[in-house]
């Protein structure tokens, strides 16, 4: 079946704006993840859902960020008055589910949305 | 959290030549992943190995979890091999990447 997609692939904006980064994950999987890489670094986790509900939102750099999962299905990921530091590429990855808190299952990531903003 | 250590940071190889990509974890974990990233930025999944030993073609990986750390062996490298090579695991709730080993195979 189809894998792992997100839009948009690519997103300019202003400082000060906000934006919304969508991903459809696989069909059937139950857990959803969302990670961002800057430029020549590796991921940094930033949250995940089983189900529609996110255990653990720690990752979550500042409380411009925000996310959410609606009918264990797509997921949004809001970041509110961009800075430039919210430059990178965000991704999403999804899996076929966890037991409890663990994640025991292996993580399919989709193409990314290169976000800059200027 | 938990910590994660890829070796070495930077590899080049000749076209052919075979290499060993370390991860070093600092707590048990309950899964472990390596990952191919390309040049376009698309990560490919390599390997879901938590233990054991796996092969798949030129590639094989082998998890040793009581001393916590993973392997990956690459074999008769090609040029297509470029790119950053990631290691991650997860204990609970939330997978932790290492910084990568970035190979550049030259023809």
């Amino acid at each position: 079946g189809a894998g792992v997609s997100q839009s948009p692939s690519n997103k300019v904006t202003e400082k000060g704006k906000d934006v919304e980064l969508r991903c459809d994950p696989i069909s059937g999987h139950t857990a959803l993840y969302w990670y961002r890489q800057r430029l020549g670094q590796g991921l940094e986790f930033l949250i995940y859902f089983q189900g529609n509900s996110a255990p653990d939102k720690s990752g979550l750099p500042s409380d411009r960020f925000s996310a959410e999962r609606t009918g264990e299905s797509v997921s949004t990921l809001t970041i509110q008055r961009t800075q430039q530091e919210d430059s990178a590429v965000y991704l999403c990855a999804s899996s076929l589910g966890t037991s409890g808190r663990t994640i025991s299952y292996e993580q399919y990531f989709g193409p990314g949305t290169r976000l800059t903003v200027t | 959290g938990i910590q994660v250590e890829q070796s070495p940071p930077d590899l080049i190889l000749q076209e052919g030549a075979n290499s060993t990509l370390r991860c070093n974890f600092s707590d048990s974990v309950n899964n472990l992943q390596w990952f191919h990233q390309n040049p376009w930025g698309q990560l490919i999944n390599l390997f879901y190995i938590p233990s054991g030993t796996k092969q798949n073609g030129r590639l094989s990986a082998t998890t040793v979890a009581t001393e916590r750390y993973s392997l990956l062996y690459i074999s008769s490298s090609q040029t297509t091999d470029s790119g950053v090579y990631f290691c991650a695991v997860a204990k609970e709730g939330d997978m932790r990447f290492g910084a990568g080993t970035r190979l550049t195979v030259k023809p």
